[in-house]
């Protein structure tokens, strides 16, 4: 069972807005930045949000995170074909003395 | 451009040690964060470790890893190593290195704001 919740999956058709919840506590994300990687099918991870909410650069701008209290969120805007992939949420927990990631949410493009 | 190329053993027996290493093109492992992420089949991502040149928080390993895990940089070669001692068939995954970036600090430690360069993974299967 993983620090940070994630629900197992979520879907939409193209061009629908999704969001991607992510619940820890005061001792993660309460405290540190949240981070969100995709991990589309058979490839390495590759972040998408850095400091709770900030694009790298190259990272689609439909590609949003959020933060409050102990909760973020991941929403993917105008949903794509591409989008399809496994989304996690990461952060550092202080009472684990570890990086902690989500169970991952598997996005379905109907 | 930045890269990131895993290479291990192939399989692995049980109770043996585990050696991965990464070799990094294109920037100095004297500069950033390294370090090592897993992923079972099937499942998700889990730490192992990460080190810092230099740093004073030198290296960071996954408490529930800490006691099987020696990490360590080659500066000469560029390369980041990984050891995993006494596998047993829960460390079949695979195995990727990550670069990390971004320092951010908190209660007078800093830490990586992100893995923000990943290696494309190398199998590792643990049987007998």
């Amino acid at each position: 069972q993983s620090v940070l919740t994630q629900p197992p999956s979520a879907s939409g058709t193209p061009g629908q807005r999704v969001t991607i919840s992510c619940s820890g506590s005061g001792s993660n994300i309460g405290t540190h930045p949240v981070s969100w990687y995709q991990q589309l099918p058979g490839t390495a991870p590759k972040v998408l949000i850095s400091t709770d909410n900030r694009r790298p650069s190259g990272v689609p701008d439909r590609f949003s995170g959020s933060k409050s209290g102990t909760s973020a969120s991941l929403a993917i805007s105008g949903l794509q074909s591409e989008d399809e992939a496994d989304y996690y949420c990461a952060s550092w927990d202080y009472s684990l003395g570890s990086w902690v990631f989500g169970g991952g949410t598997k996005v379905t493009v109907l | 451009q930045v890269q990131l190329q895993e290479s291990g053993p192939g399989p692995v027996k049980p109770s043996e040690t585990l050696s991965l290493t990464c070799t990094v093109s294109g920037v100095s492992i004297t500069s950033y964060y390294w370090g090592w992420i897993r992923q079972p089949p099937g499942r998700g991502l889990e730490w192992i470790a990460y080190w810092y040149y230099g740093g004073s928080d030198t290296d960071n390993y996954n408490p529930s890893l800490r006691s099987r895990v020696t990490i360590s940089l080659d500066t000469y070669r560029n390369q980041v190593s990984l050891e995993l001692s006494s596998v047993t068939t829960a460390d079949t995954a695979i195995y990727y290195c990550v670069r990390g970036a971004g320092t951010y600090c908190r209660g007078g430690r800093c830490y990586p704001d992100i893995f923000d360069i990943w290696g494309q993974g190398t199998t590792v299967v643990v049987s007998s």
